[in-house]
């Protein structure tokens, strides 16, 4: 059974500093991997998706890796900004036609102003 | 479109008390997925179905747990009797087939939040 591990479970940054969450998994035979953010009282929304073949993505200030044969994936997060205060999950999917998500218990992220 | 929309948005029942969860799923959207999130076990699968058919149950917890999906734009996720460690918050999510691999390919609802006491 895949288990998905993201440390740290918190943290707590002053603007501006950068943020690094990571994510790893235990069975490295995923079909590709994905970021997600979650606001409190929201639901997830995705923030990144990186096919198994690929070795990393980035969209605006996020740029997340992959090392799937390491078990590993970061998600790093430029200049960080009160706003990007949430919590953040990584999610797996195992087959190309099994969209069953495995999902990591979250890193909860606070920016101090 | 105004997303993937649960109801409610929280519930408290007693203990033995049947519960129904009710999702609508966007316009469209062929697969349909209902997720728990606790503290303990993070968020977890339950259920998906696929052109309203069940396809994946493995994650149901019990037989107390049941769900249905009567029509493209409705599923329930049934709770007979609850007990307080089904207090979660439960999530609903679609999806289009040529969606599903793609960034943003789920769309979530906002949950319901359940305190079973």
């Amino acid at each position: 059974k895949q288990e998905v591990t993201q440390i740290p479970a918190a943290l707590s940054v002053p603007e501006g500093e950068n943020l690094v969450l990571n994510c790893s998994f235990t069975d490295s035979a995923i079909y590709n991997l994905q970021w997600f953010r979650q606001d409190p009282g929201k639901g997830l929304t995705s923030l990144l998706l990186i096919q198994s073949s690929q070795r990393e993505q980035t969209s605006g200030r996020l740029n997340a890796s992959l090392d799937k044969s390491s078990g590993r994936s970061t998600l790093y997060i430029a200049a960080s900004q009160p706003g990007d205060s949430a919590t953040y999950l990584c999610a797996v999917t195992a087959l190309p036609h099994d969209y069953k998500l495995s999902f990591g218990a979250g890193t909860t992220v606070t920016v101090r102003a | 479109d105004a997303g993937v929309i649960q109801s409610p948005r929280h519930e408290v029942t007693e203990m033995g008390q049947e519960v129904t969860l009710r999702c609508k799923p966007i316009s469209g959207h062929d697969y349909l997925f209902w997720y728990r999130q606790t503290m303990m076990r993070g968020l977890e699968l339950l259920i998906y179905f696929n052109n309203n058919v069940p396809i994946d149950d493995s994650g149901m917890p019990e037989d107390r747990f049941s769900a249905k999906m009567p029509n493209a734009s409705f599923s329930t996720l049934k709770i007979q009797p609850s007990e307080p460690r089904d207090s979660a918050v439960y999530f609903c999510a679609s999806s289009f087939a040529g969606l599903l691999n793609l960034k943003g390919g789920y769309t979530f609802g906002s949950g319901t939040r359940l305190t079973v006491v």
